[in-house]
């Protein structure tokens, strides 16, 4: 059974950082293109960040770039994502989601966890 | 980056009617055009992939055409449980999504 599972979300200060995690199940990680998509609170959805299969390929939506570090780790199944400068418009559910090719469909997603940035 | 543009942003419909969301790339992206629907709470799941590829499981009053920079997805016979917000994305380039379509019941 395919399963991605979101935790690290929660309620954070402006300028503040927090640490996503996603691990995955029941599909062969490694081989999977793996992004961040986020969803603002009755909003649509937005493209975060993306890895490669094997890690060496990144790209970053101009929103987040220099404030957001996107990894994974194929060994342990997981993917992460380093947020800091946290900003109030970058509020939202995140969602790990993944293809088996760059230029394929997300064909996997998890439940998404919710990032509030707050004072 | 390519802007995806869906129409309309919501509609009203009835069980049984036939249901059209139309998705505009700003440039082409041959068929590199994938359908998701959302329901409130959940996650995204993947009904069309390569503008008109079927995902496995899912009812084939689904279907999904165009290539370029107009696509289609056509819903024949709208069911109960198809009353969600469907989105349009492209895996031409770096990703990007339709602001997408609410399909209500009337």
């Amino acid at each position: 059974q395919v399963q991605l599972v979101e935790s690290g979300g929660g309620l954070v200060k402006p300028g503040g950082s927090l640490r996503l995690s996603c691990t995955a199940s029941g599909f062969p990680f490694s081989d999977y293109y793996m992004s961040w998509i986020r969803q603002a609170p009755g909003k649509g959805l937005e493209w975060v960040s993306y890895i490669s299969s094997s890690g060496t390929t990144i790209f970053n939506a101009d929103s987040v770039k220099g404030r957001f570090t996107i990894s994974r780790d194929n060994a342990e199944n997981s993917l992460y994502l380093q947020m800091s400068s946290l900003r109030s418009e970058d509020t939202a559910v995140y969602y790990c989601a993944g293809g088996r090719s760059s230029s394929s469909s997300y064909d996997s997603w998890g439940q998404g966890t919710l990032v509030t940035v707050s004072s | 980056d390519i802007q995806m543009t869906q129409s309309p942003s919501s509609l009203s419909a009835s069980v049984g009617d036939r249901v059209t969301i139309t998705c505009r790339a700003r440039q082409s992206i041959s068929t590199y055009l994938n359908w998701y629907q959302q329901k409130p709470g959940k996650a995204p799941a993947l009904l069309i992939e390569a503008a008109s590829s079927l995902q496995s499981g899912v009812p084939s009053r689904f279907s999904g055409s165009g290539s370029g920079t107009e696509f289609s997805l056509t819903i024949s016979s709208l069911q109960p449980e198809d009353f969600a917000t469907y989105y349009c994305q492209q895996s031409y380039s770096t990703p990007s999504f339709g602001q997408g379509t609410k399909v209500e019941i009337k």
